[in-house]
């Protein structure tokens, strides 16, 4: 089982600022075969990032992913009322489980 | 639009049974792949079982592998997830959700708004 380590577990930052924000695998993702979601409060989760760099549709070039391997970044840049909530990366290489989450990072209003 | 409805949760028992249903609509159902997520109270999210667009393989997480059975029905666009056994730990949010292709191993690109299923006596 891959498993994700996602830090900080809390990033407090100010409206205007950038956040950076990293998701690490326990062993190798195949093909970059990483995603990531925002979920606001009382919301679901959205899409936000696949293949760790590919923006889903209608998310803001704000939003950026990269990485490989086994480290991954998500970096909002000029960060909005509305991106205070909880991201999650998550693997879909493996085969055992075919996802895997990370535990989440709370961006908060500091 | 996309739309993922979900029913069926409820309050329950340990040991006990319930079936989850989704109703999809807004896009080709039978071209893309489903899943269920779950997200206990206050805490993270965990993929639960997965189902190919041609319903031709099914997938489990190892917390639910041989108590939940998961199928989808094309001619009425659902998903169900079929919930034995019960454990208190089952507890949580249940999420329908879509993928962005047919096959395994490609992330989710809708969500449905989840439906609460509380194990308890």
């Amino acid at each position: 089982e891959i498993v994700l380590t996602q830090s900080p577990v809390t990033l407090s930052l100010s409206p205007g600022e950038g956040a950076t924000l990293s998701c690490r695998a326990s062993q190798s993702v195949s093909s970059n075969y990483l995603a990531w979601y925002q979920q606001r409060p009382g919301q679901a989760p959205r899409l936000l990032i696949y293949g760790a760099s590919s923006r889903a549709i209608g998310i803001p070039d704000r939003f950026s992913g990269s990485g490989s391997g086994t480290d991954f970044t998500l970096t909002i840049s000029r960060l909005e009322p509305e991106d205070f909530a909880v991201y999650y990366c998550q693997q879909y290489s493996s085969s055992s489980p075919m996802y895997t989450f990370g535990q989440g990072t709370k961006l908060e209003i500091k | 639009e996309v739309q993922l409805l979900e029913s069926g949760g409820g309050l329950v028992q340990p040991g006990g049974s319930l079936r989850l249903s989704c109703a999809a609509s807004g896009f080709r159902f039978s071209s893309y792949a489903m899943s269920w997520v779950r997200q206990a109270p206050g805490r993270g999210l965990e993929w639960v079982s997965g189902i190919t667009g041609s319903a031709g393989s099914t997938y489990y997480a190892d917390s639910v592998k041989g108590r939940f059975i998961i199928s989808r029905d094309k001619s009425q666009n659902t998903v169900d997830l079929q919930m034995n056994s019960l454990r208190a730990e089952d507890t949580a949010i249940y999420y329908c959700s879509k993928h962005i292709k047919t096959g395994g191993y490609n992330p989710i690109d809708s969500w449905g708004q989840g439906t609460l299923v509380t194990v308890s006596s």
